[in-house]
């Protein structure tokens, strides 16, 4: 079983409309979660950070965390064309001083 | 302008040429990590360095070696090339890892091994 894990996709949204994007890690011991975006070709960028239960909104960019279900998720409002990137969740671990990177997903915006 | 440097951009080279990639980051980053990047893979870790002269093994060492002798570079070492390293890598700099610690990345180095 991977560490993290995220659906492939595509996820195709309509532009206007709310993205959802889901992350489930398997170890317990985990202590941050981030969200990248990754446009193609392009170095990862990070969106958001959570490590605490419940929702962290930033802009159109919400973040929710639910560590007793092992799961965070990222929710995009009034998805724009220019929100059609890959997203990676990551977790990191301060006893073991790393980040692990989901495989990404990747969404697309149709206008 | 805070960055992390990664050169060369692109890269073709030959089956057993030894090679390496720099990277540098101007953060006073004690962390540095290096990932390599496949279709379906995502990101997996190479090699890490918690500080000068300390480094480890992330998931995928094997064929690779690094060094960490000043705190700004950290370079990655292809002794001997293999087509299977063929692969898109990054470098990456943080602060020591804690809640809110934010991985800066290189612009990515696109290395073709034929």
């Amino acid at each position: 079983q991977k560490e993290v894990e995220q659906n492939s996709g595509p996820l195709s949204v309509p532009e206007g409309a709310i993205a959802s994007l889901n992350c489930t890690y398997s170890d317990r011991g985990s202590q941050s979660f981030f969200w990248y975006r990754q446009y193609s070709g392009k170095s990862p960028e990070l969106i958001m950070f959570i490590y605490s239960n419940g929702d962290k909104e930033d802009g159109r960019f919400t973040a929710q965390l639910n560590k007793a279900s092992q799961y965070v998720s990222l929710l995009i409002r009034d998805s724009q064309p220019s929100d059609s990137a890959t997203y990676l969740c990551a977790v990191s671990y301060s006893s073991a001083s790393k980040i692990i990177f989901g495989s990404g997903t990747r969404l697309s915006i149709r206008p | 302008e805070a960055q992390v440097t990664q050169n060369p951009r692109y890269l073709i080279t030959v089956t057993g040429k030894k090679l390496t990639v720099t990277c540098s980051q101007n953060m006073n980053h004690e962390y540095m990590s290096w990932y390599r990047q496949d279709p379906g893979l995502g990101l997996r870790q190479i090699y890490y360095s918690m500080n000068v002269e300390v480094t480890d093994k992330g998931d995928v060492p094997e064929g690779y070696k690094v060094s960490r002798k000043e705190k700004r570079n950290f370079p990655l070492i292809l002794e001997s090339p293999s087509p299977n390293q063929t692969s898109l890598y990054f470098c990456a700099s943080s602060p020591p890892v804690g809640p809110n610690t934010e991985a800066f990345f290189g612009q990515g180095t696109r290395l073709t091994v034929v």
